[in-house]
């Protein structure tokens, strides 16, 4: 069954210093990725997303992430965190095997703080 | 595009009472899921509809809950009779048939005491 896994419950980092946030997914067959960021009280917004090609994502609010097949990974980066980025990140895989694009099957997550 | 409202923002119950969580798609979506979120379980699809039909809603914990999109801007999510472990946030998204990307609403939570 497909899974996917954040090994990170929580993550604090200073403001400016850089950010990489784990994704590991399980699924037999090349993976339609996710990443979601949600703020406190808000719903889910998509940063980006990896379907095909080049393995090198660049999102919104100066993320990017980048697919790695040999280590089923997905991992998200900043390279200069901002105070505004404080909020749960969710990486996602669409379960295609559900029959229909946009069932996604979440991380439990990885809340982020930003220190001063 | 105001997006996706879900309304109410926040319901208060008592155990036993039914609950309605409403959602209102992005126009011209044409999918729509139910998704809650719980401490313990994180996110879960619930169910959900294309083109108003309910097309996998082997999500849904129990015969308590119930979905309904009778129309392609509107549906619900009932719970009747409810009980404190539905307590929850409840996440309605859309997205275009062929596009793997969802719109969530700010989504519901609920608070069954």
């Amino acid at each position: 069954a497909q899974s996917v896994t954040q090994p990170d419950i929580h993550i604090t980092v200073s403001e400016g210093a850089s950010l990489e946030l784990r994704c590991n997914y399980s699924y037999g067959a090349t993976p339609y990725l996710f990443w979601y960021v949600q703020s406190p009280g808000q719903g889910l917004q998509l940063l980006l997303k990896y379907f095909s090609g080049d393995t090198l994502v660049q999102g919104i609010k100066g993320f990017e992430a980048e697919f790695k097949r040999s280590q089923s990974s997905f991992n998200l980066r900043k390279p200069s965190v901002h105070w505004s980025d404080a909020a749960e990140y969710f990486c996602a895989v669409g379960d295609l095997n559900r029959g229909s694009q946009g069932n996604l099957i979440f991380g439990k997550g990885t809340k982020l703080s930003v220190k001063p | 595009d105001a997006g996706v409202i879900q309304s109410p923002r926040h319901e208060v119950t008592e155990m036993g009472q039914e609950v309605t969580l409403r959602c209102k798609p992005i126009s011209g979506h044409n999918s729509l899921f139910w998704y809650r979120q719980t401490m313990m379980r994180g996110l879960e699809l619930l169910i959900y509809f294309n083109n108003n039909v309910p097309i996998d809603d082997s999500g849904m914990p129990e015969d308590r809950f119930s979905a309904k999109m009778p129309n392609a801007s509107f549906s619900t999510l009932k719970i009747q009779p409810s009980e404190p472990r539905d307590s929850a946030v409840y996440f309605c998204a859309s997205s275009t048939l062929g596009n793997t990307e969802a719109f969530f609403g700010q989504g519901t939570r609920l608070t069954v005491v």
